[in-house]
């Protein structure tokens, strides 16, 4: 089982509408919650990251966790064709001295103007 | 402006070959990480630096070395390359910090024939 899932999409969306992007992980050790944005032909880019269980909002997007059933959730309110990128969840454990990222596989999301 | 550049957009090489690919970032990081992205798997951690000189493995470091002789440049190695050895490979930089954002280079795809 990997440690971190996620679907891979395509998730087709018309503009406007409201995008639901999740992950699931199995790691209670995971500790910060991050989501990365990656457009085609670029390297991932920071989105939003949060800490403790519940939401964070930015904007147009809502980070929310439940730690208790161990789910990551994305929300984009009012989707624009410029959000279509893969979105990449990437739970966070701290070792000693340093921190690990588990990515992970990403939802590639189109949004259609 | 975090500027993380690698040398190679592309790159063809043939098996057996003694592959370098470099990694130089301008904002003064700590730490410093290769990555290899395939479909379906996600970014998985290669090797990382947390300062010159000093590296470790990260979870697929099998085929791989890295070398860390100055503080913006990391180097990853593929002694001998190998047809499964072909993939999409991104460095990162990152302060030091436990919930520290990585910055990630455009990219690197390798195709090993």
């Amino acid at each position: 089982q990997k440690e971190v899932e996620q679907d891979p999409g395509p998730l087709s969306v018309p503009e406007g509408a409201i995008v639901s992007l999740n992950c699931t992980y199995s790691n209670s050790a995971f500790q910060y919650f991050m989501w990365y944005r990656q457009y085609s032909r670029k390297g991932p880019e920071l989105l939003m990251y949060t800490y403790s269980s519940g939401n964070k909002e930015d904007g147009r997007f809502t980070a929310q966790v439940d730690k208790s059933s161990k789910y990551i959730s994305l929300f984009i309110r009012d989707s624009q064709p410029s959000d279509s990128a893969t979105y990449l969840c990437a739970p966070c454990m701290v070792m000693d001295s340093s921190y690990k990222l588990i990515f992970g596989s990403g939802t590639r999301l189109l949004v259609r103007p | 402006d975090v500027k993380v550049t690698q040398s190679s957009r592309y790159l063809v090489k043939r098996t057996g070959e003694k592959v370098f690919l470099e990694c130089v970032q301008d904002m003064d990081h700590e730490n410093m990480f290769w990555y290899r992205q395939d479909p379906g798997l996600g970014l998985r951690l290669i090797y990382f630096s947390y300062d010159v000189k000093m590296k470790e493995k990260g979870d697929i470091p099998e085929g791989y070395s890295v070398s860390r002789e100055k503080k913006e440049r990391f180097s990853l190695i593929l002694e001998s390359a190998s047809t499964n050895q072909t993939s999409m490979y991104l460095c990162a930089s990152s302060l030091t910090g436990t919930n520290s954002e990585q910055f990630f280079g455009p990219g690197t795809r390798l195709t090993v024939l």
